[in-house]
């Protein structure tokens, strides 16, 4: 079975700061995707950025990246120019790609991301 | 494009009664799943179905179950609900291209189990 980890209940920065939220993760697979999905008041999971785990290049998508440790299982998302919108729940997900996705999205707990003005 | 919708967004039932939550996935989507999320942690897969048939399931007791219909849109069932049922029920979906590209969310059913 697999186990998402994220250490950091909550956090706070201001408008315009980076800031980076932590994730491991613990697998005995070898071929899996990691997500980071948002969750706003609205309660809607909106997915932030993916990573397939046999790719070394980390994922971009404009101000959002991840550092991907394979060896060390660790996911962080770093988000630059935080912006007051950014304000929600994250949480790191992991999927195996055995079986095509059919046991699900393993989640971590979440990480509180307060942006402050 | 229609993203996911669920319904209804509220319901509050009574321990030992059942639910059926209702999930119409984005328009292509023929894949999809329900997670059960309790306040303060992160969403529990529960089962997964694919054409209409459930191909994966997470650790739920058998009183949790779906269907999936031929326009792809689902239902989850919970019979004899207990106080701990009391969660949001996410539905999420996804098209043929494969799992790497993530699944699409609707805002989910608040259930509360008084």
């Amino acid at each position: 079975a697999q186990t998402v980890t994220q250490s950091q209940p909550e956090m706070s920065v201001q408008e315009a700061e980076t800031v980076t939220l932590s994730c491991t993760y613990d697998t005995s697979e070898n071929n899996y995707y990691l997500f980071w999905y948002k969750q706003p008041p609205s309660r809607q999971m909106i997915l932030v950025i993916r990573q397939e785990a046999y790719k070394q290049q980390n994922a971009t998508e404009n101000r959002f990246s991840v550092n991907f440790q394979k060896a060390a299982k660790s996911f962080s998302l770093k988000i630059s120019d935080s912006q007051l919108g950014d304000t929600a729940m994250y949480f790191c997900a992991f999927m195996k790609l055995s079986g095509g996705g059919a046991d699900g999205l393993t989640f971590g707990k979440g990480t509180h991301l307060i942006i402050q003005p | 494009e229609t993203g996911v919708t669920q319904s209804p967004t509220h319901l509050i039932k009574t321990r030992g009664q059942q639910v059926t939550l209702r999930c119409s996935s984005q328009s292509g989507h023929n894949t999809v799943s329900w997670y059960q999320q309790a306040l303060g942690q992160g969403p529990q897969f529960i089962f997964q179905y694919y054409r209409e048939e459930e191909n994966g399931r997470g650790n739920f007791p058998p009183r949790f179950s779906g269907l999936q219909f031929p326009n792809y849109s689902s239902e989850l069932n919970v019979n004899a609900l207990e106080l701990d049922d009391s969660a949001l029920y996410l539905c999420a979906s996804r098209d043929g291209r494969g799992a790497s590209y993530g699944y699409t969310f609707g805002s989910g059913t608040r259930l509360t189990v008084v």
